[in-house]
């Protein structure tokens, strides 16, 4: 069974804050995991993969916890343009379709 | 850059149409999905493609069918549409491999109302 649980938010936060976003996720059988953001009214696109070892780009930095079920995007010096939604987003592997999206968290960033 | 098209952004069909939503992407890519996302649901997959003239069913293809003639082209057909199918349909592309692997490429979205 395929379930991804995110906190829809929304996060208010101040310019230049810390904030972190979690994924839980059920199936072990997990293998490729990615964060994805929306903005209102667009379509979503990659912010970046998660990998195994975690991986930091920019502000932005994405760890996985296998142990837990988790993925989790952290967010630093937080910027206006930030705000949107984030989607977690993860193949299950095996056959064909095994891929979920989350129902995302919203960002808010406030001068 | 990869560019995704999708027929048309904004659709108003009625009960019982049959409506044909279309899909293009330009970067050679195997994988192509549709996808509905609705407030509250998020993103549910409803077909997808590997190859030409290859179809898999997602979580919600009742009510869809999908057609996938040349490689570059991936439709969505409702063959009778019903008020419940009003919603954002986003299509997307990626790379070969399992679906889900490789990043998608989204196209802009159609959104259909179904009076």
């Amino acid at each position: 069974r395929k379930e991804v649980e995110q906190d829809p938010g929304p996060f208010n936060v101040p310019e230049g804050a810390t904030v972190a976003f979690n994924c839980t996720y059920s199936n072990s059988a997990s293998q490729s995991f990615f964060w994805y953001r929306q903005d209102c009214r667009k379509e979503p696109k990659l912010l970046m993969s998660v990998y195994s070892s975690g991986n930091e780009d920019g502000r932005f930095t994405a760890q996985l916890n296998r142990a837990s079920q988790y993925i989790s995007l952290l967010i630093r010096d937080s910027k206006l343009s930030d705000s949107a939604t984030y989607l977690c987003h993860m193949n299950y592997g095996g056959s064909q379709g095994n891929l979920i999206f989350g129902k995302g968290t919203k960002l808010s960033v406030k001068p | 850059d990869v560019k995704v098209t999708q027929s048309s952004r904004y659709l108003v069909k009625r009960t019982g149409e049959k409506v044909f939503l279309e899909c293009v992407q330009d970067m050679d890519h195997e994988n192509m999905f549709w996808y509905r996302q609705d407030p509250g649901l998020g993103l549910r997959l409803i077909y997808f493609s590997y190859d030409v003239k290859m179809k898999e069913k997602g979580d919600i293809p009742e009510g869809y069918s999908v057609s996938r003639e040349k490689k570059e082209r991936f439709s969505l057909i409702l063959e009778s549409a019903s008020t419940n199918q009003t919603s954002m349909y986003l299509c997307a592309s990626s790379l070969p491999g399992l679906a889900g692997e490789n990043e998608q490429f989204f196209g802009p979205g159609t959104r259909l109302t179904v009076l």
